[in-house]
């Protein structure tokens, strides 16, 4: 099964940072990646899919790129709104899998 | 609009079975496949395995092979998920997710709200 490692596995930034977290594969997806937000009680949001696409109505402060296996979920400027659980998720062969998840908490 | 609507909250005896419901609206129930994902309490999300909405052919991740079914009320647009012969560690919420199309991209663009199944003596 492709392992997707999330790092970190939790932060803590302030309003207004720019906060970028990582997600590597332990082998080749493609661009097969997507992201989700996770707030307690509610099922997860899609934020990114294929890598680098926004999904419909995220905020344009919320980006993704790839570089090589290494893929990222980029935050330009931190809202209090945005403290979740980010997981990534690879859809390039079953089974799907996810990363552990990064827990973001307001500093 | 867009919605899927899951059945309510389960508290189950190990040993007994459980079915859970999820009904789409807003969309062509058949154009679409449904994924299911299941939480934990205090974990992270796991792919469990998708149903093709329009064959009714199920694919199961390999946990969750024999005592899951995913089936299908194609003409309520519903998929469901039963759990037999349930175990403690089947106490999680579940999700059922739609597979979207945007922009020659496939990903979960709608999910359910959740059914959280609780198995207790």
């Amino acid at each position: 099964d492709i392992q997707l490692t999330q790092s970190p596995s939790s932060m803590s930034a302030s309003l207004g940072d720019r906060v970028s977290l990582t997600c590597q594969s332990s082998q080749g997806i493609g661009n097969y990646l997507s992201w989700y937000q996770h707030k307690p009680g509610k099922p997860p949001k899609p934020m990114i899919y294929y890598a680098t696409n926004l999904a419909d109505g995220v905020p344009s402060r919320f980006s993704g790129s790839r570089s090589g296996s290494d893929y990222s979920l980029t935050i330009s400027s931190l809202e209090s709104e945005d403290t979740a659980i980010y997981y990534c998720l690879q859809y390039d062969e079953y089974p799907y899998t996810f990363g552990a998840g990064t827990k973001l908490e307001l500093k | 609009q867009i919605q899927l609507v899951q059945s309510g909250p389960e508290l189950k005896k190990p040993g007994e079975s459980v079915k859970i419901s999820c009904k789409a609206s807003g969309y062509t129930f058949t154009d679409y496949a449904m994924h299911w994902v299941k939480q934990a309490p205090g974990k992270g999300l796991k792919w469990m395995g998708w149903i093709n909405t329009y064959t009714g052919k199920p694919t199961y991740a390999d946990d969750f092979k024999g005592r899951f079914v995913f089936s299908l009320e194609a003409s309520a647009s519903t998929a469901n998920l039963q759990i037999s012969n349930l175990k403690n560690e089947d106490t999680a919420t579940y999700f059922c997710a739609r597979y979207g199309y945007y922009s020659a991209h496939w990903y979960f663009d709608f999910w359910g709200p959740g059914t959280m199944v609780t198995v207790s003596s």
